[in-house]
């Protein structure tokens, strides 16, 4: 699995975009980057996955950087509800979880 | 779809005594299926990797005699915390990979938090 680098913590104002960077230079060319959320005592959430290209689904988008070495996950209208500890992962089969970004939206 | 559930949400138990900790995909079958545990404020820790059917592959430094999994069928894997005592106390999370073309994403269960007391 890859190493990954995240900020250990975000604040976003409720309505705007959150944008969560995540470092991977480790990463192999046929490794996915995952990205998981987990809001305070539940179990983590999937959020989205992507190889080369950028992707997009109902709840983010993911942008990819031509050489791979890092991504961003967007939250295009973060809520409080989106306040959680939210992770990046590369890797293609067994995910081993980092410290994550602990985002803090605002009201 | 892409359903995990986890039983219990919640145990306490005393020192001494062994605890089954359920982890079930609903709607898909699982062909491999994780077991993390979590301590307060830090983040998750692999424990061991389970398959339908073999034994299961343990991290190092987690005592497969004290944590005992079996994969018994493609919808259930337990974990048994055997003769739990407080350092026990921990968060468990449970997830599976399967549904076809999900590219291994992890589909986790809302897990179960252990208070030995």
């Amino acid at each position: 699995d890859a190493k990954t680098t995240q900020p250990t913590s975000m604040d976003c104002a409720e309505g705007r975009a959150a944008n969560l960077p995540c470092n991977h230079s480790t990463i192999s060319g046929n490794e996915y980057v995952y990205w998981y959320r987990q809001i305070h005592s539940q179990g983590p959430q999937y959020i989205i996955h992507g190889l080369k290209n950028n992707e997009t689904n109902e709840m983010a988008s993911l942008i990819i950087t031509e050489d791979r070495k890092s991504s961003t996950l967007i939250l295009p209208h973060a809520t409080l509800r989106d306040t959680a500890v939210y992770y990046c992962i590369g890797g293609y089969q067994k995910v081993t979880f980092g410290i994550g970004t602990k985002l803090q939206v605002i009201p | 779809g892409a359903v995990v559930s986890q039983h219990p949400s919640w145990v306490i138990c005393k020192s001494g005594t062994s605890v089954k900790i359920e982890c079930r995909s609903l709607d898909f079958q699982a062909t491999t299926m994780f077991w993390y545990r979590q301590f307060p404020k830090q983040s998750l820790m692999l424990m061991a990797t389970s398959n339908e059917g073999s034994k299961a592959t343990y991290e190092q430094g987690v005592e497969k005699d004290k944590f005992l999994i079996n994969h018994a069928s493609l919808t259930l894997s337990t974990l048994t915390v055997t003769s739990a005592h407080p350092e026990d106390s921990s968060f468990y999370i449970c997830s599976a990979t399967g549904p076809p073309g999900t590219k291994n994403i992890q589909y986790f269960g809302a897990g179960t938090r252990l208070s030995v007391l």
